[in-house]
């Protein structure tokens, strides 16, 4: 019930293309599903989040699909940037409750020049 | 943006002894702090959650006695490892959350790289 199953678990695309990243959860309860990507040796840093009531949502090349129905969200990245080599994480929360964050496994994306 | 501040960034200890790490957020209150570690190549494991002025609430098979949490403040969150052993060796991450109205985003700190010899 508290997982969050994300895939690919490594994902290599060229530069320019687009990244997809797929989460899938199991609690109806969630309903904050935030997005972080993190930097060897850094901490995670948040770079998009919706909630259940939109079914997408962009920030500049980054937008997160939400299928309340299916129970999943992903990320695209379009026009994929070498900078933008870094692992990926998908993770869920209940607002209002204890507000933990429930992690999936995380996906390390490699963009080639 | 809301910043949060780990110190150190890296420790290097002898097995035995006791590190502490603290957290900071620097820009906002934060009622409720997270305590993570991760191991490489893996996702964060949540240790515990700590919220200022009470007893930290910490996941299971986490052992209280051996990672001790003070939130004495609403900027300041620390986690002690009491005797330190190699298997204590990960990434210590912590996260804050704005305690501001409506506010339930996590900011993360950037690690503290723990190493036991």
């Amino acid at each position: 019930q508290q997982q969050v199953k994300q895939s690919p678990q490594s994902l290599i695309v060229q530069k320019g293309g687009i990244s997809i990243i797929n989460c899938a959860y199991e609690n109806t309860a969630f309903d904050y599903f935030p997005w972080y990507q993190q930097f060897p040796g850094k901490g995670p840093a948040l770079l998009i989040a919706i909630r259940p009531d939109v079914s997408e949502k962009k920030e500049g090349r980054f937008t997160i699909s939400f299928n309340k129905s299916a129970k999943q969200f992903s990320l695209h990245i379009m026009d994929s940037q070498p900078g933008d080599s870094a692992t990926y994480f998908c993770a869920a929360s209940i607002r209002g409750g204890s507000e933990k964050l429930v992690f999936g496994k995380g996906t390390k994306l490699t963009v080639n020049p | 943006g809301a910043v949060v501040s780990q110190h150190p960034s890296r420790v290097i200890c002898k097995s035995g002894t006791s590190v502490k790490i603290e957290c900071r957020s620097l820009d906002f209150q934060a009622t409720t702090m997270f305590w993570y570690r991760q191991f490489p190549k893996q996702s964060l494991m949540l240790m515990a959650t700590s919220n200022e002025g009470s007893k930290a609430t910490y996941e299971q098979g986490v052992e209280k006695d051996k990672f001790l949490i003070n939130h004495a403040s609403l900027t300041l969150s620390t986690l002690t490892v009491t005797s330190a052993h190699p298997e204590d060796s990960s990434f210590y991450i912590c996260s804050a959350r704005d305690a501001g109205p409506g506010g339930h985003e996590q900011f993360f700190g950037p690690g503290t790289r723990l190493t036991v010899l």
